[in-house]
């Protein structure tokens, strides 16, 4: 049981270049999540998901994307990086949504020059 | 708008000392609120605190829900330098699928 995996767990990028982000859960949870984490600003959601093939925003969605095709994987993308988003990105996932355990990744540190 | 709020922001003792860590929030119709302790990666999960569970131990952390006050206080008795951690606190509200985070609070045990 592997839990949550990410990938990369490390990323240089320019300016305007794009990357996407793999999430992974091999915990048949319906629910996956994709955090940023900044200094003294805590954990922000990004966007969220329900269900395969079900997406929505978060609370800091501009600038990205996410897809959710199969159940087990939920990808974020950044389609123009900006120096903005260097961050360190978080995915979590749960079983279902509120009042339930989010399990968490390892995460990726985005760096955006 | 909803809002968690965790203090202090950073803390500083020495093994064997007790410290309380706190989380106020604000939300529309509350339904749980989380503790995790995040060390080098990522956040792993230690209590859930709901209104039918106001009060949650495990070995020499506990923590408490006070929904008059709106908050909620995590305890570490006998704190080890393993202790040494970012403590955060997420609430969730009822009729989204959404954790609100609070900032954190750095805790740093010293041998």
């Amino acid at each position: 049981n592997a839990g949550v995996t990410q990938t990369p767990k490390f990323r240089v990028l320019k300016t305007g270049q794009s990357m996407t982000l793999l999430c992974a859960q091999d915990m048949n949870h319906e629910y996956m999540y994709w955090y940023r984490q900044d200094p003294g600003m805590g954990l922000r959601l990004i966007h969220y998901s329900v269900g395969e093939g079900t997406t929505a925003k978060g609370e800091v969605p501009d600038g990205y994307n996410v897809s959710r095709l199969k159940k087990q994987n939920f990808l974020l993308g950044l389609e123009s990086a900006a120096p903005s988003q260097t961050s360190v990105y978080f995915c979590a996932s749960s079983y279902t949504g509120g009042s339930d355990t989010q399990y968490f990744g390892p995460g990726t540190r985005l760096t955006v020059l | 708008e909803d809002k968690v709020v965790q203090s202090p922001l950073s803390l500083v003792v020495h093994e064997g000392d007790t410290v309380t860590l706190n989380c106020s929030y604000e939300v529309t119709n509350f339904r749980s609120l989380l503790w995790y302790k995040q060390e080098k990666k990522a956040p792993t999960f230690l209590f859930m605190l709901t209104s039918s569970g106001i009060e949650k131990k495990s070995g020499r952390l506990s923590s408490i829900l006070d929904k008059k006050e709106l908050s909620s206080i995590l305890n570490i008795t006998a704190t080890q330098t393993g202790d040494s951690a970012i403590y955060l606190c997420a609430v969730d509200h009822s009729g989204t699928y959404k954790y609100i985070f609070g900032t954190g609070t750095r805790l740093k045990v010293l041998a």
